[in-house]
């Protein structure tokens, strides 16, 4: 099973908004909307920001939001703050296995 | 609150084993699927596997890597759950986290991980 694709780096200014995309196939991204969102500082361990597509777990700031179109499934960050600078991965199930698959990570800096 | 503590990780050499324990505290464990995510050193997340509740079924799966290789079990008497790890490979050198993992693949808390280090 692949890895979903996602750029390797995104950037973008304080205040400014950025789109992290995900790419996956029928068989995951595309077929079913168990996508989630990981955000990870250096050293940490991930921490869930977004499932099922576009759905924000109590205490997740609101400047994040997922959506889904075809295979592609979206993050992104509004009102970008430095603290907001992380690797960012997402997650979806798939049919091709019985575990799900991870994003190749995105590195977010804020300029 | 949520806790979960990953232990057991350190320096092996090729071919050796390892028990990684993950304790957790702050739900009902005894109904939580657990799962291993590993991170390569400068690398992106990894499954490894997962273990499904008693109260469903108590199955295992195993990424691909890892099959006939590494086993999970869990003691829910203790809140506990391991990954035994056995003929280890210099490209199992990674952070190792145990988190929470729902039905829909949604992993809900991490722990904050267990270095293990393969090596000659």
């Amino acid at each position: 099973q692949s890895a979903l694709t996602q750029p390797a780096s995104v950037s973008g200014s304080p205040g400014q908004s950025i789109t992290i995309s995900c790419t996956g196939t029928t068989s995951d991204v595309g077929g079913y909307n168990y996508v989630s969102w990981y955000q990870q500082h250096p050293g940490k361990a991930p921490k869930l920001m977004i499932y099922d597509v576009s759905n924000r777990p109590s205490g997740v700031s609101d400047r994040f939001s997922g959506s889904k179109s075809g295979n592609t499934a979206s993050l992104t960050i509004s009102g970008l703050q430095a603290e907001d600078e992380a690797d960012y991965y997402c997650a979806s199930y798939t049919s091709s296995t019985t575990l799900g698959v991870f994003g190749t990570g995105t590195k977010v800096t804020v300029l | 609150e949520v806790h979960l503590v990953e232990s057991g990780g350190g320096l092996v050499q090729p071919g050796g084993s390892l028990r990684l324990s993950c304790g957790a505290s702050g739900f009902t464990f005894n109904n939580a699927w657990m799962s291993w995510v590993r991170q390569a050193p400068g690398k992106g997340l990894e499954w490894v596997g997962r273990i499904k509740s008693k109260t469903y079924d108590g199955a295992t799966d195993y990424a691909a890597p890892v099959k006939d290789r590494f086993a999970i079990s869990r003691d829910d008497s203790k809140n506990t759950v391991h990954l035994q790890m056995n003929s280890l490979k210099t490209e199992d050198t990674a952070v190792y986290y145990c988190a929470t993992i729902t039905w829909n693949y949604r992993f809900d808390y991490w722990g904050q991980g267990t270095l293990v280090t393969v090596s000659p």
